[in-house]
């Protein structure tokens, strides 16, 4: 039973557009998420993050939306840009205090077309 | 630059032969992890270590693999016997844990097994 899901294998934008990327869970008990961004052959690295106390978090062209009430987090890179193409994973994380691992979700490859 | 190193990169064996991939990880890191990544199921935590101590290992098939921390700057996993179904890429990541709270985990770059 997967908490932390990303529906969507596959997005492909346009360079230049908006590149949104769709991440669900369904534990409330998480507070605490980050997207990594992995490329081939490369481990994942953090790219951004977001506490459960906050909605929005922004790091240049890069922003974390975060819905509570629908247990719904999206990641929106505008403008988009080929170097973005890589596979971004949504991680979500238990309450401070915990010893708990991050749940992964499953990873959505983005393509953006020159 | 301190990054999560491992070794092999590459490995490629036959079914029944033991496997040993090895991870040094981020000098002053308290934990660390052994994930794998599969096209089917993405990524799969198998094990983490808190302090060199094992802490939850319950994502990993405990009659052929096995993880262990040697010493702080190293982390191993062995698979004994290997079997074509363990084909994947397995990470290893670090991370340090302040006050009961682990948030960011630095990943390596990966070991690509194949098993024929």
């Amino acid at each position: 039973d997967q908490q932390v899901k990303q529906n969507s294998p596959s997005l492909s934008v346009q360079e230049g557009r908006i590149s949104i990327l769709n991440c669900d869970y369904t534990n409330s008990m998480f507070d605490y998420f980050l997207w990594y961004k992995k490329y081939p052959a490369e481990g994942p690295t953090f790219l951004i993050s977001i506490s459960s106390i906050k909605d929005k978090n922004e790091d240049g062209r890069f922003t974390v939306f975060l819905n509570k009430s629908a247990k719904h987090l999206s990641l929106h890179i505008v403008p988009s840009q080929p170097g973005d193409s890589a596979v971004y994973f949504c991680a979500a994380s238990p309450p401070r205090g915990s010893a708990r691992q991050l749940t992964f979700g499953s990873g959505t490859q983005l393509t953006v077309l020159p | 630059d301190a990054r999560v190193t491992q070794t092999p990169r590459h490995k490629v064996t036959e079914m029944g032969q033991e496997v040993t991939m090895r991870c040094q990880p981020i000098l002053g890191h308290n934990t660390v992890f052994w994930y794998r990544q599969t096209m089917m199921q993405g990524l799969e935590l198998l094990a983490y270590f808190r302090n060199r101590a094992p802490l939850d290992d319950s994502g990993m098939p405990k009659d052929r693999f096995s993880a262990e921390m040697p010493d702080a700057t190293l982390a191993t996993l062995k698979i004994q016997p290997s079997e074509p179904r363990d084909s994947a890429v397995y990470f290893c990541a670090s991370g340090l844990v302040l006050s009961g709270t682990l948030h960011e985990q630095y990943f390596g770059p990966g070991t690509r097994l194949t098993v024929t």
